[in-house]
């Protein structure tokens, strides 16, 4: 079974800034898949980046990038120059190669930015 | 526009009632899933499928019934419903994985 930890309390940011939203995992799964959502208030799950666990360089999708730190099992995502537009719950996910692409959430982490 | 598409978008229900959510997708996906979000509680998966006709147990799958008569579509079923099943409801669907899941807007489902 999977397990993701996100623990962080409720973050703000500044326009602009960069901010990076902590997850840990945990899995005995050799190859998996580590995901990021973004969850506005208007309630859409948006899909925002993927990291397989044999990538070897990190993944990075425009202002999203996650770093992959895989002995530590943790894939924090650092969003670079945020936006207003960013406010939002962001979640992180993970599924087993061999799960049939079932995901396992995290609980969120919500970051309001401020201009 | 191709996507997944949930149906309806708000219910309320009585204690005892059944209902049916409807998702339908259009992407040709063979993977199509339920879940469920509560406050803090993140996203929980109800039910899934990996195939037409095939239905399988996720986390939290007491109180709810699944079908995937067709491809395209995978209905979620509460034969009596209960405060505890109040909830948002989430349908989505997944082709490689590395593309993530296509979500549906969801269905805001109360049960008084």
């Amino acid at each position: 079974a999977q397990k993701i930890t996100q623990t962080q309390p409720g973050m703000f940011v500044q326009e602009k800034e960069a901010v990076t939203l902590d997850c840990t995992y945990d899995t005995s799964d050799p190859s998996y898949g580590l995901f990021w959502y973004k969850q506005p208030s208007s309630g859409e799950m948006i899909f925002l980046i993927y990291q397989g666990s044999y990538d070897q360089q990190n993944a990075t999708e425009g202002r999203y990038s996650l770093n992959f730190q895989k002995a530590r099992k943790s894939a924090n995502l650092v969003i670079s120059a945020s936006q207003l537009g960013d406010s939002a719950m962001y979640f992180c996910a993970m599924s087993a190669y061999y799960g049939n692409n079932r995901l396992a959430f995290g609980k969120g982490n919500q970051v309001v930015v401020i201009p | 526009n191709a996507g997944v598409t949930q149906t309806p978008k708000f219910r309320v229900l009585k204690t005892g009632q059944s209902m049916t959510l409807l998702c339908a997708q259009d992407m040709n996906h063979e993977y199509m899933y339920w879940y469920r979000q509560d406050p803090g509680m993140g996203l929980r998966l109800i039910h899934y499928s990996v195939g037409e006709g095939t239905t399988a147990k996720g986390e939290v799958p007491d109180g709810y019934n699944v079908s995937r008569l067709k491809k395209q579509n995978f209905l979620l079923g509460l034969e009596s419903a209960a405060p505890s099943q109040t909830s948002v409801y989430f349908c989505a669907s997944s082709g490689p994985l590395d593309r993530g899941y296509t979500f549906g807007s969801g269905t805001r489902l109360t049960v008084v």
